[in-house]
């Protein structure tokens, strides 16, 4: 099984931050990785999909880079919406794993 | 609109069995991959299954392997989750979620029904 580990686990921070999230790879999946927010309560909602394809509808704050190992999701200037948790996913290869998860919150 | 809604969740006995619906509207059921991913509280996002929009290929998370089926019925745009020898760590909310990306093993998952609470305990 291929591991995904992001770091931080929790973050706090203010309106208007740049929050970077990172996500690493325990194999080289190339581009095969894709970013979730989760709000409490709420199912998760894709964000970026295949490292750094911004979904439709998702504002442009949101962005993704990286691949092979090593990738990260950044907020360029953080919102009070943006106060949730954040997954990445690969799907280089089943069985398809997440990340731990990293909570974004108010600082 | 694209929708997909669970139901089925309840409290099920260690060993029992409970069947998971998905209904989905809005889009081509018949054309899509199909998914289950779960989250036991307060913890993170676990796949579960997979199906491909004909059924013909078909994913299991070890964790699940010999006890949970998944099943379709594209005349019914529904997606099914057949869990049986249930245990206390099969405890989650499940989430059905529509696959996208090409072949069955590179999907992602876009969008995520609103999740079904599965408690497993005597």
């Amino acid at each position: 099984d291929i591991q995904m580990t992001q770091s931080p686990p929790s973050l706090t921070a203010s309106i208007g931050d740049r929050v970077t999230i990172t996500c690493r790879a325990g194999q080289s999946i190339s581009s095969y990785l894709h970013w979730y927010q989760q709000k409490p309560g709420k199912a998760p909602k894709l964000l970026i999909y295949a490292a750094s394809t911004l979904q439709r509808g998702v504002p442009s704050r949101f962005s993704g880079s990286g691949s092979g190992t090593d990738f990260t999701l950044t907020i360029t200037s953080l919102q009070p919406e943006d106060f949730a948790s954040y997954y990445c996913q690969q799907s280089y290869s089943p069985p398809l794993t997440f990340g731990q998860g990293t909570k974004v919150e108010v600082k | 609109e694209v929708q997909l809604l669970e139901s089925g969740g309840d409290l099920g006995q260690p060993g029992g069995s409970l069947r998971l619906s998905c209904a989905a509207s809005g889009f081509t059921f018949s054309s899509f991959a199909m998914n289950w991913v779960r989250q036991a509280p307060g913890k993170g996002l676990e796949w579960v299954s997979s199906i491909t929009s004909s059924g013909s290929i078909i994913f299991y998370a070890e964790s699940v392997r010999g006890r949970f089926t998944i099943s379709r019925d594209n005349s019914k745009s529904t997606l099914f989750l057949q869990m049986n020898s249930l245990r206390a760590d099969d405890t989650a909310v499940y989430y059905c979620a529509r696959g996208l990306g090409g072949n069955l093993g590179r999907n992602w998952f876009d969008p995520w029904g609103q999740g079904t609470l599965v408690t497993v305990s005597s």
